[in-house]
This record gives structure tokens, sequence and C-alpha cells, in this order.
């Protein structure tokens, strides 16, 4: 089983229309986790950390599940600039863990 | 502003040739890393350092060594380049171990 798991996609979004997608990790030890943003054929950037109680910035809304060991990505409002690959990022023990990605595309 | 720059985005070497992938960043930070990134793969970790002349094995060693001789500067070698070393190169910095690391635009290595 992969440390950090992502559905892979693509979402197909409306432009303004709210979108949502999750990342399951193996390791209930970890204690960092972000959300990266990767456009096409470029270097991945931080998006967001996400906190234990949730985090939000702008339009992005992060949240974390201990429990059952995922985390959320939610994009409201969703802007043709939103369109990338976004990474999942788990620290389980020293070092990151960085998911496959999920690609979103945001149409007209 | 992090800023980690690799010596080229883009890069063609034939089979049996050696490389050599430079990356420098400017933040001071402690740890360094190499990544390639493949289609459907995601990021996988080749090596790592947490200090200067300090390396350590990531998932995918085989095939690459490393060198950290300045704070700022970590390398990644190709001792013998294969094609299927084909892919995109990434480096990256962070403050600790745990922390968000930032990258380099990347260099796309083709080995034919």
């Amino acid at each position: 089983r992969k440390e950090v798991e992502q559905d892979p996609g693509p979402f197909n979004v409306p432009e303004g229309a709210t979108v949502a997608f999750n990342c399951t990790y193996s390791n209930s030890a970890s204690q960092s986790f972000f959300w990266y943003r990767q456009d096409c054929r470029k270097e991945p950037k931080l998006l967001m950390s996400v906190y234990s109680s949730g985090n939000e910035d702008g339009r992005f809304t992060a949240q974390l599940n201990r429990a059952s060991q995922y985390i959320s990505l939610l994009i409201r409002d969703s802007k043709l600039s939103d369109s990338a690959t976004y990474l999942c990022v788990v620290e389980p023990g020293g070092k990151l863990q960085f998911g496959a990605g999920t690609q979103v595309v945001v149409t007209p | 502003d992090v800023k980690v720059t690799q010596s080229s985005r883009y890069l063609v070497k034939r089979t049996g040739e050696k490389v050599f992938l430079e990356c420098v960043q400017d933040m001071d930070h402690e740890n360094m890393f190499w990544y390639r990134q493949d289609p459907g793969l995601g990021l996988r970790l080749i090596y790592f350092s947490y200090d200067v002349k300090m390396k350590e094995k990531g998932d995918i060693p085989e095939g690459y060594s490393v060198s950290r001789e300045k704070k700022e500067r970590f390398s990644l070698i190709l001792e013998s380049a294969s094609t299927n070393q084909t892919s995109m190169y990434l480096c990256a910095s962070s403050l600790f171990a745990q922390a968000e690391q930032y990258f380099g635009p990347g260099t796309r290595l083709t080995v034919t």
C-alpha cells in the first residue's frame, strides 16, 4: 500500500463551482501535512499547510481527519487559473512523502 | 522569498555519459533533496542531505550519487546515464526535515 494515495482525476469543474478531493495516508504517526500545487511542466509550489483544526486561505479550505487518516482540499468559486495538479504531502517519519497528485481542470 | 535554482532546464545526454545536475538555494536551509518525477508515479526521493557533507539515500538511489560540499549547493550525479533515467529532476530545500520544501524549476533530462 502506498504511503500517500490520491485520486488522479481529472476532476472537471465548471468555473464558479466548488470541488473537493481527499488524500489518504497510511502512517498514523504523521505529524505534518501540506497541499502543493503543480502547474503543467512546472515545479510544485506550496499551497497551504494543513493543521489539526483545519485552515482556510481565501477560496481554499484544508481539513485533516486523523481518525480516518485523510486530508481534504476544497476549492470554492473555482477560477480557470485553479487548473493544476494538487499534490498531497504527508510527513510519516522524518521526511515528506508526496502523493502522485489530483488533476483539476476548470472549464469556462 | 526562497530561491532554489537548478543549473539546466533541459539536458540531452547519451547513454553511458556522466551527468551532473546542480542545485543552489539562497535561504541557508539545512536540508536539500533530489527527486525525480515521472507521469503516474509522482515525486520519488533519490537522495537528501541534512548538512554539509552528509547524505542519506532516499527511495530510489540506485544509479545516482550526490555531493554537498557547501551548504547552499547540492549536486546529483548520474555516473553512467541510462535511458530509464530520462525524467524530470527536481531539487528542493527546507529549513528542517519535516518542514515545507521549496523547489527549483526542474531539469528535464533526456538520455538517448
